[in-house]
């Protein structure tokens, strides 16, 4: 079965840059996550979107921004990267009728 | 708002003993209970799922866990501990209605002593 697809899994920075990365979840499941692992710790919540809308708004810093595009991938768009921003970060998707979030294999940013 | 509670940021058991991570949750409406473990870089990897049928719920890799509204827990046990065993288990709650996101609690190491 297809699962959530992220990409890319592995990203250098330097500071001050931009990073995107990508989130292609399974087909008929139109609700996006997108959560920040840093390292050591537990997965924080960013950033939600339902029906290319947003829908919900965690602990996002105003230099990342996301969307939802018509065939439902999402893409986070990471601005003056910090080294606080090196973390493993999870898109995550569900969809009518499920209870759980099926998870991406994340991407692993790290800021130099 | 829905919240967890993992006591114990660290458990060693030995190899064969039982296994016993402790979560317990908070929530204004009935949730959705998961556990995940997460391997050394790797993702997450959904155990279990409670999602309001038995309350004792089986998963993979021999672990189950049991829903117990009295206590407002939902801790993940198994009987004999494996080396494979040794990862970080998180904890996760939702609400049962909305798309609304998963809230992870701060994990629990599990180490296992051979």
């Amino acid at each position: 079965a297809a699962g959530v697809i992220q990409s890319p899994r592995h990203l250098i920075k330097e500071k001050r840059e931009t990073a995107t990365l990508k989130c292609y979840p399974i087909p008929r499941h139109d609700t996006v996550y997108w959560y920040q692992q840093g390292p050591g710790q537990d997965p924080q919540f960013l950033i939600s979107f339902y029906e290319k809308m947003q829908s919900d708004k965690g602990s996002i810093p105003d230099r990342f921004s996301a969307q939802q595009f018509s065939d439902y991938h999402s893409e986070l768009n990471m601005s003056s990267l910090e080294l606080g921003d090196s973390a493993l970060y999870f898109c995550a998707n569900s969809g009518p009728h499920t209870g759980e979030l099926f998870f991406g294999e994340g991407s692993r940013l790290t800021v130099l | 708002a829905q919240s967890v509670t993992q006591l114990g940021s660290h458990v060693s058991v030995s190899e064969g003993a039982l296994v016993l991570l402790r979560c317990n949750y908070s929530s204004s409406v009935p949730p959705y209970l998961f556990w995940y473990v997460q391997y050394p870089n790797q993702g997450l990897q959904l155990l279990l799922k409670y999602t309001s049928a038995a309350t004792l719920v089986k998963g993979i890799n021999g672990f189950e866990a049991e829903f117990k509204k009295s206590e407002t827990s939902f801790h993940l046990t198994k009987p004999s501990a494996h080396m494979s065993d040794a990862a970080e288990y998180f904890c996760a709650v939702r609400s049962n209605f909305g798309n609304e996101k998963l809230t992870f609690g701060t994990g629990t190491r599990l180490t296992i002593i051979p």
